[in-house]
C-alpha cells in the first residue's frame, strides 16, 4: 500500500540545469496535481492532469513542463532551473471529478537551485 | 480575487485551550472550503471541509465556522493537545476541469503541554 510517492526527496541543482521530479500513485486516481510550497505563499498549483495525456496549467506554470503518459505517473520537469524555483514540491492525486473530492498529497521533494 | 488570506501566521496555545485560525476570501465562486494539516517533513492531509451552504461543521475536536456574507471561515480546535502542533492551511476551491485549490499562507500552531 504505497499510496503516492515522490522522488527524489531532496535535490540540489544548479541554475540552468534541467531537473525532473517524479510522482507515482498506486490508487489509479484520475486526477493528479503539482504544487509548490513557499513560506508566506502556502501551496500554489503549478499543473494538473485529469487523465493520461490530459494536462492543464494551474496558477504558476511558467518554467515548468509536465507529461502524463501513464495514469500512475506525473513527472514535473524544470527545463532550465532558476533560483526562484527553489521550493518544496508536492504531488497530489484525487479519484473522482467532484467538488468535494479529497486530494491526497505525497511527502514532497525539497529542491534547491544554486 | 483568487487569494485566500489566512491569519495568524503563528499561534501558541496552552494544552486544553481553543486555538482559532481565520481565513477570508474574495471570490464568491469558491464552492468548497477544506482545511489541511501538515506535520514537519510530511505532505498536507485533509482535516475537515465545508460547503458554503452550511454555517458550521464539527468532526471530533475540530470545527469549521463559515460566514458566507462576510466571506470568512475559521477553524477551532477544542481541547487542544500537543499532538495538534502542526501547520494548518485553509483553502478554497472552484471546480473547473479539476478541483483547483487556492491555499492560504498557513498557520504554524504550537500547543504547549
Amino acid at each position: 500500500d504505497a499510496g503516492i510517492t515522490q522522488s527524489p526527496r531532496y535535490k540540489i541543482t544548479e541554475t540552468g540545469r534541467q531537473v525532473t521530479l517524479m510522482c507515482h500513485q498506486t490508487w489509479s486516481h484520475s486526477y493528479m496535481f503539482w504544487y509548490r510550497q513557499d513560506l508566506g505563499h502556502g501551496l500554489r498549483l503549478i499543473y494538473y492532469s485529469a487523465a493520461a495525456d490530459i494536462t492543464d496549467k494551474g496558477e504558476v506554470p511558467d518554467g515548468y513542463v509536465v507529461s502524463r503518459s501513464k495514469t500512475e505517473n506525473f513527472p514535473l520537469t524544470l527545463e532550465s532551473a532558476t533560483r526562484s524555483q527553489t521550493s518544496v514540491y508536492f504531488c497530489a492525486s484525487s479519484d473522482l471529478a467532484g467538488i468535494t473530492d479529497t486530494q491526497y498529497f505525497g511527502p514532497g521533494t525539497r529542491l534547491t537551485v544554486l | 480575487q483568487q487569494q485566500v488570506k489566512q491569519s495568524p501566521q503563528s499561534l501558541i496555545v496552552q494544552k486544553g485551550g481553543i486555538p482559532i485560525i481565520n481565513c477570508a476570501y474574495e471570490n464568491t465562486a469558491f464552492d468548497y472550503f477544506p482545511w489541511y494539516q501538515q506535520f514537519p517533513g510530511k505532505g498536507p492531509a485533509l482535516l475537515i471541509a465545508i460547503r458554503p451552504d452550511v454555517s458550521e461543521k464539527k468532526e471530533g475536536r475540530f470545527t469549521i465556522s463559515f460566514n458566507k456574507s462576510a466571506k470568512q471561515f475559521s477553524l477551532h480546535i477544542m481541547d487542544s493537545q500537543p499532538g495538534d502542533s502542526a501547520t494548518y492551511f485553509c483553502a478554497a476551491s472552484i471546480f473547473q476541469g479539476a478541483q483547483k485549490l487556492v491555499f492560504g499562507q498557513g498557520t504554524r500552531l504550537t500547543i504547549n503541554p
